[in-house]
């Protein structure tokens, strides 16, 4: 089992749709979360970060579960500008603060 | 200012050569970052540093050799690649090694021959 999986894509949603992403980590010590997104050829950029009592910032809202082990992601009136890899991000505490990536769940808003 | 500058933005070496990459910031952050990126893959974490010392080495081929000369500044240094070793390569950085936000450079493309 990977340590953090996420929601398998692409999500191919029209504008003004809500989407939302799920991700599960399997280290029940791991401390910190995170959503980035990741345009193509570019690095990624933090979108938010995820606390037990859930977080919203304008369109977006991102919620940690801790007795399940997942965290949401959940994006209302999509854009187009949306288009892009959503990438979430686990601190855990094995042997060291590491940082691991989900694999990412590309997303495409159309017209 | 979140941002994380790094260089050269491409690179193309042969198996033989040694280079070095480069990665600076000024935000006052301790904790630095080197992350490999294959293609349509994510982010590995390869190094980290906390307070310019090596914290975390992800069982990382010798080849690839980090350094933090200052707070500000980490190096990778790179010699006798492999054609696998080809990848975006990102620094990032952050206030402390483990809660917080991280923030990246536009990582270094290289290429090897």
């Amino acid at each position: 089992r990977k340590e953090v999986e996420q929601d398998p894509g692409p999500f191919n949603v029209p504008e003004g749709a809500t989407v939302a992403f799920n991700c599960t980590y399997s280290n029940s010590a791991s401390q910190s979360f995170f959503w980035y997104r990741q345009d193509c050829r570019k690095e990624p950029k933090l979108l938010m970060s995820v606390y037990s009592s859930g977080n919203e910032d304008g369109r977006f809202t991102a919620q940690l579960n801790r007795a399940s082990q997942y965290i949401s992601l959940l994006i209302r009136d999509s854009k187009l500008s949306d288009s892009a890899t959503y990438l979430c991000v686990v601190i855990g505490n094995t042997g060291g603060f590491k940082t691991i990536f989900g694999a990412g769940t590309r997303l495409f808003v159309k017209a | 200012d979140t941002e994380v500058t790094q260089t050269p933005k491409h690179l193309v070496m042969g198996m033989t050569n040694k280079k070095s990459l480069k990665c600076e910031q000024h935000m006052g952050h301790r904790a630095m970052y080197w992350y490999k990126q294959k293609a349509k893959k994510p982010p590995e974490l390869m190094f980290v540093y906390s307070y310019e010392k090596l914290s975390i080495n992800e069982s990382v081929p010798s080849r690839f050799s980090p350094e933090c000369p200052n707070s500000s500044l980490l190096n990778l240094h790179l010699h006798a690649l492999q054609p696998e070793d080809s990848a975006l390569y990102l620094c990032a950085s952050s206030q402390g090694d483990r809660s917080y936000e991280q923030y990246f450079g536009p990582g270094t493309r290289l290429t090897v021959t």
